[in-house]
């Protein structure tokens, strides 16, 4: 069994720039979320995807958005980038929703893109 | 506005000895807690999980503690091993998941 995979490791990228992140599911998985990792602060969570639609948005400006793939795999991409965006980008996936659709499984993290924003 | 927080940023303990890592939270409707290890150039990996309805959760080495009164959370390892060493994330879930800030956790063999 395959765990969560991101590509690319690191990233360089100057402000104002796009930049998008890939991120393969852990084999069955079918929820993939996304979390921004600034330095010195736990993960934020960014927005979760169900199925193929956003299910689910933290605080995070409409510049950041999704995609998921029905292989389950995803992108984050984010526009106009500014230099506060320079953090580590996590993404992970979990076993199917509840019903509810509040999703108590456990998360399964890859290990993350360090993006630098110049 | 921090939700979880985790108030010690690091912690040393002796192998063998107990590691208590803590952690406290504000939003009573948090109803599922985590703990999440992570080394170096990984991501976070899951450790051991409780629901709201319980106040203990047993996993090994590991033991998960929660005091809905106090709105607390604690992690104990015993004994601890040199291997434990990393930072240590608690996380609560409602809606979405909200991470603590992390404790850095050396254990010295």
């Amino acid at each position: 069994e395959t765990g969560v995979t991101q590509s690319p490791t690191h990233l360089i990228k100057t402000r104002g720039q796009q930049v998008t992140l890939r991120c393969s599911s852990q084999s069955g998985h079918n929820t993939v979320s996304w979390y921004q990792q600034a330095l010195g602060q736990g993960p934020q969570f960014i927005f979760q995807y169900y199925r193929e639609e956003e299910n689910g948005r933290g605080n995070f400006p409409p510049r950041f958005s999704g995609l998921q793939f029905p292989n389950y795999s995803s992108e984050l991409n984010v526009n106009a980038l500014e230099l506060d965006d320079s953090a580590l980008y996590l993404c992970a996936s979990s076993l199917p929703l509840l019903t509810s659709g509040t999703g108590k499984e456990t998360q399964y993290f890859g290990p993350g893109t360090r993006l630098l924003v110049l | 506005d921090q939700q979880v927080k985790q108030n010690s940023p690091s912690l040393s303990v002796q192998e063998g000895r107990i590691s208590i890592l803590n952690c406290d939270y504000t939003n009573s409707m948090f109803d599922y807690f985590l703990w999440y290890k992570k080394y170096p150039a990984e991501g976070p990996t899951f450790l051991i999980s409780i629901s709201s309805i319980k106040d203990k959760n047993e996993d090994g080495r590991f033991t998960v503690f929660l005091n809905k009164s106090a709105k607390h959370l604690s992690l104990h390892i015993v004994p601890s091993q040199p291997g434990d060493s990393a930072v240590y994330f608690c996380a609560a879930s409602v809606d979405q998941f909200y991470f603590g800030t992390g404790t850095s956790l050396t254990v010295i063999p």
